[in-house]
């Protein structure tokens, strides 16, 4: 069965701390995503990636970075954590074009 | 550019009440549609697709038909049970944009 797995379920930084949000899908998939999700505000991209070492912004990269040196691996980066950045993270990869998207759990991230 | 919009909820219904939520898009050429259900703590995992005009996608007792002439795509099921429990998501995917587009998500409770 496909899989996607984001390396922790909780997390919970300091302002200021420098973060690292892990996903790795073993289905061989071109496409990987990173979105949050906040009530009200549904899924907003942050960024998304069609190959290794490829990225591109999504709706909200400020303060976000990506890096994707294998396939199956995305990472996401807060820079400097916020508060504003207290959110659930969600990771998704596709095979591309019209097929869907496989999620993660997510990541509720707690910034304090 | 390309949009999604659905009735936000909550939504609240008796177990074995016909369920509705509506789904209608906006997009400048001819997407995918999706619906995606995030059960409580999890991710989002694919309910249904449907990629031409009067295609009808099904899954789970759920169903919903790709309306061309009404730019809809709306959720239906014809009784629902506790489990059903989940906030529902409308979703399409452009050519021309090549990005998922996400709604804001329908919170929906069953009660016994």
């Amino acid at each position: 069965d496909v899989k996607v797995t984001q390396s922790s379920r909780y997390l919970v930084k300091r302002t200021g701390e420098k973060v690292f949000l892990e996903c790795v899908q073993d289905m061989d998939h071109e496409n990987m995503f990173w979105y949050r999700q906040d009530p009200g505000l549904g899924l907003r991209l942050i960024y998304f990636s069609y190959d290794v070492k490829m990225k591109e912004k999504g709706d909200i990269p400020e303060g976000y970075s990506v890096s994707r040196e294998k396939k199956e691996r995305f990472s996401l980066i807060l820079e400097s954590a916020s508060t504003n950045q207290t959110s659930m993270y969600l990771c998704a990869s596709s095979s591309g074009g019209y097929q869907p998207q496989h999620f993660g759990d997510g990541t509720r991230l707690s910034i304090l | 550019g390309d949009s999604v919009t659905q009735m936000e909820g909550p939504v609240t219904l008796s177990e074995e009440a016909f369920l509705t939520i509506n789904c209608t898009y906006t997009a400048t050429g001819y997407p995918s549609l999706f619906w995606y259900v995030q059960y409580p703590g999890e991710g989002l995992q694919l309910l249904l697709k449907a990629t031409k005009a009067d295609d009808k996608g099904s899954n789970k007792g759920f169903e919903a038909t790709y309306r061309k002439e009404t730019t809809s795509f709306h959720l239906e099921k014809g009784s629902v049970q506790v489990s059903d429990s989940a906030v529902y998501f409308c979703a399409l995917w452009e050519t021309s944009y090549d990005k998922v587009i996400f709604g804001p998500g329908t919170s929906l409770s069953v009660i016994p």
